[in-house]
């Protein structure tokens, strides 16, 4: 998915630790989202930003701050990282047409020890 | 609750053999459908996609998906599986008209070729 960049791909953190998850996207879409995938859990959804300027906590929002910073980027925050937030992340981006079709990128490998 | 539901986690076909992945939903009314594929270390491709209309809906790799009202189903097919087929493969839904477009995703299945 060559339209939707995240940085960095892998990353290890100590515990109490902050980083930034970087996304964007060239495909001029208005409504970015940041997903978080654990094994056998499928994909849950932590923020979305339906335009620039704002956000919405999705299902697991705790631990996390995002800032869509203009329509091409959106960034997700760990103030304080807890083992519990081990994962991997995924930035998706959503078409504005018929059927809320959403484009990922490749993801971030987040290890918190 | 909204929700989806792939039974099976894991499922492992000879290589070219047929394919159906379950998937099921509960929802208010019907939703679009998607399914998505993962290879290893990769993120979720569009695999296809159901709106309305044809309850058969074709996509890419030579997948092919039927939508079912009557069952809440959304199965995932393939005639003839081939090893680079092997992957997770993700079910999902969003509201018609939801102003989020918020997809709900199934757990997954794990897909595994045997030559």
């Amino acid at each position: 998915n060559a339209g939707v960049t995240q940085t960095p791909k892998f990353q290890v953190l100590k515990t109490g630790q902050s980083m930034t998850l970087q996304c964007a996207q060239d495909m001029n879409h208005n409504s970015m989202y940041w997903y978080r995938q654990d094994p056998g859990m499928g994909l849950r959804l932590i923020y979305y930003s339906a335009s620039e300027g704002t956000t919405d906590k999705g299902e697991v929002p705790n631990g996390y701050n995002v800032s869509r910073l203009n329509k091409r980027e959106f960034s997700l925050r760990l103030e304080s990282a807890a083992p519990s937030q081990t994962s991997v992340y995924f930035c998706a981006t959503r078409t504005g047409l018929r059927g809320n079709t959403i484009y990922f990128g490749e993801g971030s490998w987040l290890t918190v020890v | 609750a909204q929700s989806v539901t792939q039974p099976d986690i894991h499922i492992t076909v000879s290589e070219g053999a047929s394919l159906e992945l379950r998937c099921n939903y509960s929802y208010g009314a019907t939703p679009y459908l998607f399914w998505y594929v993962q290879s290893p270390g990769q993120g979720l491709q569009l695999l296809l996609k159901y709106f309305s209309g044809d309850t058969l809906v074709q996509g890419i790799k030579g997948f092919e998906a039927e939508f079912k009202r009557s069952q809440s189903s959304f199965n995932l097919r393939k005639p003839s599986v081939h090893w680079s087929d092997a992957a997770e493969y993700f079910c999902a839904v969003a509201p018609v008209g939801g102003s989020q477009g918020n997809l709900i995703f199934g757990k997954g299945t794990k897909l595994s070729v045997k030559p």
